[in-house]
């Protein structure tokens, strides 16, 4: 069995300012772990994915997660918000036949 | 270009009126299925399809078929729609399911009145 939590439903931030974005994942295998964003009326598009290399790893954008086995988290930043940046995150754990997505996280990029 | 073309973009429907959505995906993937997608609910898993002529269900498969008689494309059917089918629904491929990634289609938002 798997699952994923997304600690924040929405997350506001500032221009200029860092993104964080929570992730904590339960699976039966060791994980594959994804980043999916989606733009308003858009499809999702992959950020970054965790499979078992470097557990930090870097995706498009200038984002960024960290996977840390004990803590089952794979949280998700970016060191400087862009306004671009305004969108609907998932975190997603990757099973043996189907990809099990969080909830989601809303961001708002405030001028 | 690598891509998974859904079509409709757009549907709405009245109650009881069969429908298909299709799906075709040009990278050659085993791997295909559908998703849902709810506000506060993420993506659900409606169906999958492991190869042509394999499909099995997913978390929400009430109300919903497919077929997989060609690799490419994975029809999602729904024989009798119902107001709580109105959702925006998604298309996925992926050669093979777990460490690689999954291409998505540009989405189809069904309303059923």
């Amino acid at each position: 069995a798997q699952s994923v939590t997304q600690l924040d439903s929405h997350v506001s931030v500032s221009e200029g300012t860092p993104v964080l974005l929570r992730c904590n994942y339960s699976s039966s295998y060791s994980p594959s772990l994804f980043w999916y964003v989606q733009h308003p009326n858009k499809g999702l598009q992959l950020l970054l994915k965790y499979t078992s290399a470097a557990t930090l790893v870097k995706g498009i954008n200038g984002f960024e997660a960290e996977f840390k086995k004990s803590e089952t988290s794979f949280h998700l930043t970016k060191p400087s918000a862009h306004m671009s940046d305004a969108a609907e995150y998932f975190c997603v754990v990757s099973g043996r036949y189907k990809l099990s997505f969080g909830a989601g996280t809303t961001v708002t990029v405030r001028a | 270009e690598a891509q998974v073309t859904q079509n409709p973009r757009y549907l709405i429907t009245v109650t009881g009126k069969k429908l298909t959505v299709t799906c075709s995906q040009n990278m050659n993937h085993e791997y295909m299925s559908w998703y849902r997608q709810d506000p506060g609910l993420g993506l659900r898993q409606i169906y999958y399809s492991m190869n042509v002529e394999v499909t099995d269900k997913g978390d929400v498969p009430e109300g919903y078929k497919v077929s997989r008689k060609e690799k490419r494309n994975f029809p999602l059917i729904l024989e009798s729609p119902s107001p709580n089918q109105t959702s925006l629904y998604f298309c996925a491929s992926s050669s093979p399911q777990g460490a690689t990634e999954a291409f998505f289609g540009q989405g189809t938002r069904l309303t059923v009145v």
